[in-house]
């Protein structure tokens, strides 16, 4: 079964430019997160959503930063303008449902770098 | 805030030897803990999930028991092969117990030949 692919798997660009990630969630997973990980502060959760809605996006750290679920098998993540400060791995994750209980799979990350 | 928090400091033992990894919870009391396995340039990969009225959880080689008293779910690999050698995060939802994960800052565990 495929899992959650992301692309692109890099990105590097420079300050200022527009930045879109990309998800496939795994078929049939009803809920998709966003998280972004640095050494510093580990996997954050960025935004999640629930049937293509977003439901808690509390940890998008600043309007530059935005999300889309335009369908049940695509969502993207976009940063414009993009700053230095925003080079991170970012990752991509399905579940089936929502709950404590329920396992997480994620995609192989998209590591950006801002010049 | 409710946080999750592991020992940052990279483990290193024997091959053969177990490893155990500790994960404390401060500031609530998750229903549920999960392990996860992140290898160099790969997302996590889910690999056990206990419920807080499990002690203990195996599989295979894996045993994580979840103490509430203490706060703490302790994370045990038994016979450890350099194969293992990877980062491993605990994670457990907030307090609302929705699909949101709060995730330590994961162990470093080298299994030296």
């Amino acid at each position: 079964d495929a899992g959650v692919i992301q692309s692109p798997r890099h990105e590097v660009t420079e300050m200022g430019q527009e930045v879109t990630l990309r998800c496939k969630p795994i078929s049939g997973h009803d809920y998709l997160f966003w998280y972004r990980q640095t050494m510093m502060r580990g996997l954050e959760l960025l935004i999640y959503f629930n049937n293509n809605v977003p439901i808690d996006d509390s940890g998008m750290p600043e309007d530059r930063f935005s999300a889309k679920m335009p369908n049940a098998s695509f969502s993207t993540l976009k940063i414009q303008p993009s700053e230095p400060r925003d080079s991170a791995v970012y990752f991509c994750a399905s579940s089936l449902n929502s709950g404590g209980n329920q396992p997480q799979h994620f995609g192989d990350g998209t590591r950006l770098s801002i010049l | 805030s409710q946080k999750i928090e592991q020992n940052s400091e990279a483990l290193n033992i024997q091959e053969g030897k177990t490893a155990t990894l500790t994960c404390n919870y401060t500031n609530y009391s998750p229903a549920y803990l999960q392990w996860y396995r992140q290898d160099p340039g790969r997302g996590p990969v889910f690999l056990l999930l206990i419920r807080e009225n499990e002690k203990e959880k195996r599989k295979e080689r894996l045993k994580v028991t979840f103490d509430t008293t203490l706060k703490q779910s302790l994370f045990h690999i038994t016979a450890s092969q350099p194969a293992d050698s990877a980062t491993y995060l605990c994670a457990s939802h907030g307090s609302s117990n929705t699909g949101k994960l709060i995730f330590g800052q994961g162990t470093t565990l080298q299994v030296k030949p």
